[in-house]
């Protein structure tokens, strides 16, 4: 069965410090997806990044960095330089592509950035 | 703009009274879907819809309802509303029916039920 661990359940940095959210999935399929999504204190799920199981390469995008590894099942995401707009409940999820027709998402982790 | 949209944003209503949230999207997906966010559980799947007039369970389809009449629309029913659906409910979309598609959320409805 599918599941998506975020161990972090709430985290706390002061702003300018680098944070490393954590995300460790589980499937049989050796095809599927994972995203990470973002919400705010607003409420709605904005999109970051999907990444596909064959591609393992790391993605950077600005002060948004992902880390990839099948070999732990890891899927990690890393705010360089944080500021207090990033303190948003940050989400991974994962979709299998045998035809599940659902995202499995992770319990969310609270990130606080404190000025 | 393209974008899903969800009306109630907030609900309080009373045990057993039965309620309609209803869920649009402009961008002429297929895949419709329902989801509820619990607090340390993340958000679960209620029900999914591959077309029109086609629906089918998710996780935790238990006192819910959904029709698919229209491409755009897929409202989530809740016929007898009891305190454990107070939840966070988004509604979502996604353009084709392949699973690397990302899903495109509403702003979701705070529901309570007293």
């Amino acid at each position: 069965a599918q599941k998506v661990t975020q161990a972090q359940t709430e985290i706390s940095v002061v702003e300018k410090e680098d944070v490393t959210l954590d995300c460790v999935y589980e499937t049989r399929d050796t095809t599927y997806y994972l995203f990470w999504y973002k919400q705010p204190p607003s409420g709605e799920l904005v999109f970051l990044i999907r990444r596909n199981s064959f591609d393992e390469q790391n993605e950077i995008s600005g002060r948004y960095s992902w880390n990839f590894q099948k070999s732990t099942s890891s899927f990690n995401f890393t705010i360089t330089a944080s500021q207090v707009v990033d303190s948003a409940v940050y989400f991974c999820a994962l979709s299998e592509s045998q035809g599940a027709q659902k995202l499995v998402f992770g319990q969310g982790t609270r990130l606080t950035i404190n000025p | 703009e393209a974008q899903v949209t969800q009306n109630p944003r907030y609900l309080i209503t009373v045990t057993g009274k039965k309620l309609t949230v209803t869920c649009s999207q402009n961008m002429n997906h297929e895949y419709m879907s329902w989801y509820r966010q619990d607090p340390g559980l993340g958000l679960r799947q209620i029900y999914y819809s591959m077309n029109v007039e086609v629906t089918d369970k998710g996780d935790v389809p238990e006192g819910y309802k959904v029709s698919r009449k229209e491409k755009r629309n897929f409202p989530l029913i809740l016929e007898s509303p009891s305190p454990n659906q107070t939840s966070l409910y988004f509604c979502a979309s996604r353009g084709g029916l392949a699973d690397y598609n990302e899903q495109f959320f509403g702003p979701g409805t705070r529901l309570t039920v007293l």
